[in-house]
Parts: structure tokens; sequence; C-alpha cells
């Protein structure tokens, strides 16, 4: 199994791009989390998917940042426009249905920088 | 609001020191409480705990949890430089498939 498949790995974009970020959940998995990590805060739940269907995207900064799931083996997190205070990792985790909270697999991460 | 909080934020100790890592937590609804272990990538798992004081072991790490104080701690013996990393502790929200909240992490640090 391939894991939880991230891209771009790295990315440098310039303060007022639109940023994509694209994760492919591990075969199976029906739960998608978008998380986010900084020195300052940690590692952040931004948004999170059940049967591709969004749960609670209360961690979602503002209205700068959307995630969609058309399918489930695919989502993407767009921040539109990007600033500077959005550098960050960005981390995609998957999960199947009834697994135990430690089944989390993450993905590698997006490292993404603002400049 | 659910929160867990470690400490230190950072340590840095010599290879075959003893370190003990600290996450308290308030979750309402309290499950489990998860350990991971991550370097220069994602987070890999090293614990579940769910029972108070049934200590789990892997190795030169271990663990435990005290459900009435709210607290677990992982030990780790005999440091290694491979050991340096950000230890993150973790807990579910609410109930079964849900999100993991996050403590801010340890950076240990193992130097020769």
């Amino acid at each position: 199994d391939a894991g939880v498949i991230q891209s771009p790995r790295h990315e440098v974009t310039e303060m007022g791009q639109e940023v994509t970020l694209r994760c492919k959940p591990i075969s199976g998995h029906n739960s998608l989390f978008w998380y986010r990590q900084t020195m300052m805060r940690g590692l952040e739940l931004l948004i999170y998917f059940n049967n591709n269907v969004p749960i609670d995207d209360s961690g979602m900064p503002e209205d700068r940042f959307s995630a969609k799931m058309p399918n489930a083996s695919f989502s993407t997190l767009k921040i539109q426009p990007s600033e500077p205070r959005d550098s960050a990792v960005y981390f995609c985790a998957s999960r199947s249905s009834g697994g135990l909270a430690y089944e989390q697999y993450f993905g590698p991460g997006t490292r993404l920088t603002v400049t | 609001e659910d929160k867990v909080v470690q400490s230190p934020l950072s340590l840095v100790v010599h290879e075959g020191d003893t370190v003990t890592l600290n996450c308290s937590y308030e979750v309402t609804n309290f499950r489990s409480l998860l350990w991971y272990k991550q370097e220069k990538k994602a987070p890999t798992f090293l614990f579940m705990l769910t029972s108070s004081g049934i200590e789990k072991k892997s190795g030169r790490l271990s663990s435990i949890l005290d459900k009435k104080e709210l607290f677990s701690i992982l030990n780790i013996t005999a440091t290694q430089t491979g050991d340096s990393a950000v230890y993150l502790c973790a807990a579910p929200l609410i109930s079964g498939n849900t999100p993991l909240v996050f403590g801010k992490g340890t950076r240990l640090s193992v130097i020769a």
C-alpha cells in the first residue's frame, strides 16, 4: 500500500496567489483529515470528512480556506488568496470506518511557504 | 474546550540519559490518549493508552496513564541520538470516528 499521498511536497508562492494542496487517502479509508502544523500552534485540525462529506470545518481559519472531497480517493485544500501567515506544514491523514483513533495514517505533508 | 498540554516544550539531554515527557489533558468523554513520534516528516504512532496504571512498553520507551489526575508520561531510557524528535500527545474528541486534538509537542534533542 502506498500510504497517504500528498502533493506537492513543497510549495513556495507569493502572497495573494492561489494555492491548492492535494491528498489521496489510503484506499478503503472513508475518513480524511486536514491538519496544519506550525511552531507556534502545533498540529491543528482544519477540517475532516466522513464518506466524502465535510463533518467539521470549524478549524478552517477563515474564508480564504476551502476544502473539497469530490470522491473517496481525492481531496483538495485551497487557499485563496494566500498570506505569509499561512506558511506551515499541511498534513492529510486518513482512517478506515470503525478504526481506532490511532489507526490514523498521516501523509508526508506539504510544506507551504508564502512570501 | 478540549485541550492537551505537554511539557517541557523542549529538552536537551546527553546520550544514555533517561527522560520523562509529560502530557496533561482535559477532554470531554475521554476514551484514550495517544503518543506519536515526529521526526522530519509525518507523526508515527507509538502508544495508545486507555486504562490507568497499565504501562505500555516498546523497547526503551514506555508510557503510563493516570485517569484520576488526567495525565500521561512517556519515558525513554538510555537515550540515543536517534530518539531526537518531537513527541506528540493526542486524544480523540468525543468519540471514535473523530479527529485528534494534539498537544504542541516536546522537542527532544539527544546529543552524543
